[in-house]
């Protein structure tokens, strides 16, 4: 069975910084691999998501993932956070054959002006 | 485009009352599921439905029923209300391909007295 861990649960940044999200996984093969963000009092919506291929996935919002197998992470990066970035952030994993994705405990982004 | 629907958007009932949540999508999806969000434990997995007349328990399905009433629709009733069900309920959809991203709705806000 698949899991996936997001070591901080909130993280402080001020507008305009970089941003940094951690996101580990553990499967046997090669996982499916989500970032969905949450704003309040909403549903999730994808940001993006990694198969196959190309490491460095792009996704809206300015957001990027970088798929590194040899440390079973997703992280996922943002060169200039905006205020309206402030969200939660889920990761989740999927498996080949499997309709279940896992999806980690979330990172709450607070933005500073 | 509605998406995914879910109704209602907020709920008060007291302990042993008994209620359905219902969803629904237009999307031709395949798999439908239900999740429930507490805070510090993301989204835990309730039921889902890999297909129309399939139903499967996910992570925290004590307490719950579903109903896959046809491929647009995923119902999920509580018998007999408890306080510990107190929390944001989602819905979402996708195709059965398993690299496919979810479809989330808003969210339904459950508070059992």
């Amino acid at each position: 069975a698949q899991s996936v861990t997001q070591p901080d649960i909130h993280i402080t940044v001020s507008e305009g910084a970089s941003l940094e999200l951690r996101c580990n996984y553990s499967y046997g093969a090669t996982p499916y691999l989500f970032w969905y963000v949450q704003s309040p009092g909403q549903g999730l919506q994808l940001l993006l998501k990694y198969f196959s291929g190309d490491t460095l996935v792009q996704g809206i919002k300015g957001f990027e993932a970088e798929f590194k197998r040899s440390q079973s992470s997703f992280n996922l990066r943002k060169p200039s956070v905006h205020w309206s970035d402030a969200a939660e952030y889920f990761c989740a994993v999927g498996a080949w054959g499997s309709y279940i994705p896992t999806f980690g405990r979330g990172t709450s982004l607070i933005v500073h002006p | 485009n509605a998406g995914v629907t879910q109704t209602p958007k907020f709920q008060v009932l007291k302990t042993g009352q008994s209620m359905t949540l219902q969803c629904a999508q237009d999307m031709n999806h395949n798999s439908m599921y239900w999740y429930r969000q507490d805070p510090g434990m993301g989204l835990r997995l309730i039921y889902y439905s890999a297909s129309e007349g399939t139903t499967d328990k996910g992570e925290v399905p004590n307490g719950y029923n579903v109903s896959r009433l046809n491929k647009r629709e995923f119902s999920l009733r509580l018998e007999s209300a408890a306080p510990s069900q107190t929390s944001v309920y989602f819905c979402a959809s996708r195709q059965a391909t398993t690299n496919e991203k979810l479809f989330f709705g808003s969210g339904t806000q459950l508070s059992v007295l």
